[in-house]
């Protein structure tokens, strides 16, 4: 199965300021996902990046890949309270057909206004 | 309004009891899940199917079932051989590749067993 190990586990910022959060995986990947859930809710989709991509912006969103160390990072600048929620990377694979499709334990990241 | 729903909210069942958790979606994507998530978890995959008429077991299948007789109805059934089946469960789908499309994801559920 896919599944990313996201880094921290939490983390604590004031708003205002950017929060940087990592997820290593283990296999080849055709994509990498990250996701938001805020409590209490499903997942959003954030952002999507393609192996042969290395930086991708969305908004107050950055991201990178490395796939020769197997890890991304997502970046949010100027960050507000409204962020406050939990972030979770998903690789996936380079393989059609089925995929056990999975998700790790996520980042928890708190703004305090 | 497109999207995936989930019923209801809140559930809550006795001790050996089945209870079924719906799932619709009016995406047209060929591919739906079914996770668990325990507090302060990441999301378990409990089933997964790609076509009307097949799924696959997931990481945690044991104690549940499901059908996908409808593209667009993925229900869930909790059955009483759930050891502990208290927990918020979400349903996703996503267009038919697996894993190389972003996946849409209900509200959840929030099943209480006593």
């Amino acid at each position: 199965s896919q599944q990313g190990e996201e880094d921290p586990q939490a983390l604590s910022i004031q708003e205002g300021e950017n929060a940087t959060m990592n997820c290593s995986y283990k296999t080849s990947i055709n994509n990498l996902q990250w996701y938001r859930q805020n409590s209490g809710r499903g997942l959003v989709h954030l952002i999507l990046i393609r192996s042969n991509e290395r930086e991708k912006h969305s908004g107050r969103l950055r991201v990178t890949l490395d796939t020769s160390k197997k890890s991304s990072s997502l970046l949010i600048t100027a960050s507000r309270a409204a962020d406050t929620a939990s972030y979770f990377c998903a690789p996936r694979g380079d393989s059609g057909g089925y995929q056990k499709v999975t998700f790790g334990i996520g980042t928890k990241l708190q703004v305090i206004p | 309004d497109g999207g995936i729903t989930q019923s209801p909210k809140y559930l809550f069942r006795k001790e050996g009891q089945n209870v079924t958790l719906s799932c619709e979606q009016n995406l047209n994507h060929d591919a739906m899940y079914w996770y668990r998530q325990d507090p302060g978890q990441g999301l378990r995959l409990i089933y997964y199917s790609q076509i009307v008429n097949d799924f696959q077991k997931g990481d945690i299948a044991e104690g549940y079932s499901v059908s996908r007789e409808k593209k667009e109805s993925f229900p869930l059934t909790v059955t009483s051989a759930q050891k502990n089946p208290t927990a918020f469960y979400l349903c996703a789908s996503s267009m038919w590749s697996m894993g190389q499309y972003e996946q849409y994801f209900g509200p959840g559920t929030r099943l209480t067993v006593t």
